[in-house]
């Protein structure tokens, strides 16, 4: 069974720009969730979509924001980007019938 | 809210030697706690978990056995193997919907 696949894995943007990030969830997994990982916060929660609906929304501005589809693929876009914002996106699919998640390998997004 | 402290690292060990990383939680109700690794360049893998008090997750020669009356989740291995150098994560989910609070992560280094 393949796993998650996020696109791309890099990517270089300049501040004021906005980016969409992809993730394919593994085949049958309804729930992907977004994390964003840094060096000085560490692993934070950005939201989570199941069946097309955000369920949970961690601390982050209206900058950020996502959506799934309904083959349970999900987007999330950054608009007016900052340098602060670079750091690796992580997304993370479940079945949802638990809380076991499995990772993809993330994209790595650096704002100049 | 939900937070996971762990050790700081890096921690650096010789081969067959016995690993301990500390991890403590705080959270409302009863959370289900975790244990993931992150090798280089690589997203995150869940190594193992527990749900309930007193159970044991077990994988790959690790161990965490989930302590309420501590509130702990401390992460073992009796015999560290180069492979194993990475970074480890402790984390918990409470309250469903997936959403997952994530320790700051510890680098473990073992050397031949």
């Amino acid at each position: 069974k393949a796993g998650v696949t996020q696109t791309p894995r890099y990517l270089i943007k300049t501040r004021g720009q906005q980016v969409t990030l992809s993730c394919s969830p593994i085949s049958g997994h309804r729930s992907v969730s977004w994390y964003q990982q840094t060096p000085g916060q560490g692993l934070q929660f950005l939201f989570e979509y199941f069946s097309e609906t955000q369920r949970n929304k961690g601390n982050f501005p209206g900058r950020f924001s996502g959506r799934q589809f309904s083959n349970s693929r999900s987007e999330m876009n950054v608009s007016t980007l900052e340098l602060g914002d670079s750091a690796l996106y992580l997304c993370a699919s479940s079945l949802a019938t638990d809380y076991e998640q499995y990772f993809g390998p993330g994209t790595r997004l650096t704002v100049t | 809210g939900d937070s996971v402290t762990q050790m700081e690292g890096p921690v650096t060990l010789s081969e067959e030697a016995f690993l301990t990383i500390n991890c403590t939680y705080t959270a409302t109700g009863y959370p289900s706690l975790f244990w993931y690794v992150q090798y280089p360049g690589e997203g995150l893998q869940l190594l193992l978990k527990a749900t309930k008090a007193d159970d044991k997750g077990s994988n790959k020669g690790f161990e965490a056995t989930y302590r309420k009356e501590t509130t702990s989740f401390h992460l073992e291995k009796g015999s560290v193997q180069v492979s194993d150098s990475a970074v480890y994560f402790c984390a918990l989910s409470s309250g469903g919907y997936q959403k997952v609070t994530f320790g700051t992560g510890t680098k473990l280094q073992v050397i031949p």
